[in-house]
């Protein structure tokens, strides 16, 4: 169990460009999970993938963000057009796949939007 | 809809001493019930989960946590704080399938000397 890795660790981006963030899961782990954590607040859930099937994508914040989960392995979160309200902590979690399985978080990309 | 309350945002607690944070959630039918540690620059990590059966629910790191369905409660407790334990604790509850957890805003935990 290597654990989730997320990559960047951090990024430092001017207002309008666009920026891309990668996710490996624990690699027998079939579903995948995306959240955003504002300073001082609980993760907010944007969407998850049961392989690579996109199963809830409704909570993603505008259409500037989408995901990708194309081979069912890593996953990627993209934000087009950044906003400086898009800083925050990216979390990336995996999970078996079952109802009742545990959740285990990445270290998160920290996105600065100047 | 269903949400998580965390009344307090910060606790001080003297190393040695006994901890309860407290942890209010919102939902209709029986939860899905955690509470997960974030330490500066670490991925969050579970301390312990309730689904169903005993309600007092033994985690990680010697903490606990008691379920009450009455009072709508999922409070955490640890008999006696170490300075390591100084982190921010969030509590969270799960909808049916468990795909979107709802989080509290958490609380954070400062150790005095």
């Amino acid at each position: 169990d290597t654990g989730v890795s997320q990559d960047p660790r951090h990024k430092i981006t001017k207002r309008g460009q666009n920026v891309t963030f990668r996710c490996d899961p624990i690699s027998e782990h079939n579903r995948l999970y995306w959240y955003r954590q504002t300073l001082g607040q609980g993760p907010e859930f944007l969407t998850y993938f049961q392989n690579e099937a996109q199963l809830e994508k409704s909570r993603l914040l505008s259409d500037r963000f989408s995901a990708e989960r194309p081979k069912g392995s890593f996953s990627t979160l993209e934000i087009q057009r950044t906003e400086q309200g898009d800083s925050a902590m990216y979390l990336c979690a995996s999970s078996r796949g079952t109802n009742t399985d545990t959740q285990y978080f990445g270290p998160g990309t920290r996105l600065t939007v100047l | 809809a269903q949400s998580v309350t965390q009344p307090d945002i910060h606790i001080t607690v003297s190393e040695g001493a006994s901890l309860e944070l407290r942890c209010n959630y919102s939902y209709g039918a029986t939860p899905y019930l955690f509470w997960y540690v974030q330490s500066p620059g670490q991925g969050l990590q579970l301390l312990l989960k309730y689904f169903s059966g005993d309600t007092l629910v033994q985690g990680i790191k010697g903490f606990e946590a008691e379920f009450k369905r009455s009072q709508s409660s999922f409070n955490l407790r640890k008999p006696s704080v170490h300075w390591s334990d100084a982190a921010e604790y969030f509590c969270a509850v799960a909808t049916d399938s468990n795909y979107q957890l709802i989080w509290g805003a958490g609380t954070k935990l400062i150790i005095k000397p």
